[in-house]
């Protein structure tokens, strides 16, 4: 079965700083790798994805991720920190191409950014 | 905006009741998902509907059940309501059957208090 592990529920950075969020997934396919974001009160909006190709890929924001198979993650990196960065981030799978591609997420991790 | 719309944005009600959960998804979208979040469960996925016809299924009680109809519009069912099913409840929808590498786009969802 496939999931998705986030390790830290919660993150602090100075504005400015590097972002990292680490994610790690386990399926036994080649997984289809997601990011989102959750800002208060809201729902869910894509940061970036990973399908086929390029292991580094870019999303919105700045944001980046690198998928490495060998390491089975997919950790989120953000260069420089912004206050408006602070929200929940989730990372998700989606491999079950006979379930509908349904997304199973980590359990999130809440960004928090110091002035 | 994701373009998918949900309502009521918040809904309380007692123990015992039923309610419903309303989605509507981006124009052209076939596909809609539940998902519920929780504090101690995360994000899960319910349910799946693909063109009004049940796609894929996950971690839904039997006292939940949805539909999606001609227009596509989709209702998520709770019945017999307990303490543990207040939550807020997503809905996203995605062009595609499978989904799988294509981004989900996810509502506002619904919070639902069960008092």
């Amino acid at each position: 079965a496939q999931s998705v592990t986030q390790l830290g529920s919660h993150v602090s950075v100075s504005e400015g700083a590097l972002v990292l969020l680490r994610c790690n997934y386990s399926s036994s396919v080649p997984p289809y790798l997601f990011w989102y974001v959750q800002y208060p009160n809201q729902g869910l909006q894509l940061l970036l994805k990973y399908t086929t190709g390029a292991t580094l890929v870019k999303g919105i924001n700045g944001f980046e991720a690198e998928f490495k198979k060998s390491e089975t993650s997919f950790h989120l990196t953000k260069p420089s920190a912004h206050m408006s960065d602070a929200a929940e981030y989730f990372c998700a799978v989606s491999v079950d191409y006979n379930q509908g591609g349904k997304l199973i997420f980590g359990q999130g991790t809440e960004l928090s950014v110091k002035p | 905006d994701s373009g998918v719309t949900q309502t009521p944005k918040h809904l309380i009600t007692a123990t015992g009741q039923r309610v419903t959960l309303r989605c509507s998804p981006r124009s052209g979208d076939l596909s809609v998902y539940w998902y519920q979040q929780s504090l101690d469960q995360g994000l899960q996925f319910l349910i799946q509907y693909y063109n009004g016809e049940e796609r894929a299924k996950g971690n839904i009680l039997e006292r939940f059940s949805a539909q999606q109809f001609p227009d596509l519009h989709s209702e998520l069912n709770l019945s017999s309501l307990e303490l543990g099913d207040s939550a807020l409840y997503f809905c996203a929808s995605s062009p595609s059957r499978l989904a799988v590498g294509n981004e989900q786009f996810f509502g506002p969802g619904t919070r639902l208090t069960v008092l």
